[in-house]
């Protein structure tokens, strides 16, 4: 069976530091794979999605960046964080090709200060 | 492109009740439509969908209903329990855009 993993599940970090979070895909190969942001209250907002290694898509022009380095590994990154980066972020994947169902890791609580 | 309009925002219930809520869909081309659970500081989590060929869908307590001409769908929760709080989103995936793409999110409250 397919299974998410998603790290870290909360992270404090200062404005100005840099960001690295992970999502690794188990159980499956070649998904989508997408980032959704999650501010307090709020719905879900659509960061990068990535059909395949190398190909990374934005939604939202913003001081985040997506990396695909493997085939079920997606890196979500940023260089200086800023206090409106605060949220809950979500890694997600979808079977190839039908893009419908969409699987959610556990989250990662990211708060900067 | 798609978009997803979702009511209510909030909404309260007494244990027992039923609840429901609504989206509307503008892409005609739309053809999936599920429904997501997210607990308080978890994960969004699928508990039904209707593909468009498709009126009605039930699964025990939850219902989801499919108005494809007046593109809109619902989502309904019969005898609710405490542990039905939670947050729901609508969504709704266009096969143009081949993409989904959610509602603002219904936060439900079953007061006991």
């Amino acid at each position: 069976s397919q299974t998410i993993h998603q790290w870290p599940a909360t992270l404090v970090q200062p404005v100005g530091s840099p960001l690295s979070l992970e999502c690794t895909v188990e159980g499956t190969s070649n998904p989508n794979l997408y980032w959704y942001r999650q501010a307090a209250g709020r719905g879900l907002q659509l960061l990068f999605y990535s059909v395949g290694i190398g190909q990374i898509s934005s939604e939202v022009p913003q001081n985040l960046s997506a990396s695909r380095p493997q085939d079920r590994q997606f890196i979500l990154s940023s260089k200086k964080l800023l206090l409106s980066d605060s949220g809950f972020y979500l890694c997600a994947w979808s079977v190839q090709g039908t893009n419908e169902k969409l699987f959610f890791g556990s989250g990662t609580q990211l708060s900067v200060l | 492109g798609e978009n997803v309009e979702q009511h209510p925002s909030t909404l309260s219930v007494q244990e027992g009740d039923s609840a429901v809520i609504k989206c509307t869909y503008s892409d005609s081309a739309s053809n999936y439509f599920p429904w997501y659970k997210q607990e308080l500081g978890k994960r969004p989590q699928l508990i039904i969908d209707i593909r468009s060929n498709v009126g009605e869908k039930k699964d025990q307590r939850i219902a989801v209903t499919l108005n494809k001409t007046a593109k809109h769908f619902s989502l309904h929760i019969t005898e609710t329990q405490p542990e039905d709080s939670a947050v729901y989103f609508c969504a709704a995936f266009s096969g143009s855009a081949r993409q989904l793409t959610f509602g603002s999110g219904t936060q439900l409250t079953v007061l006991p």
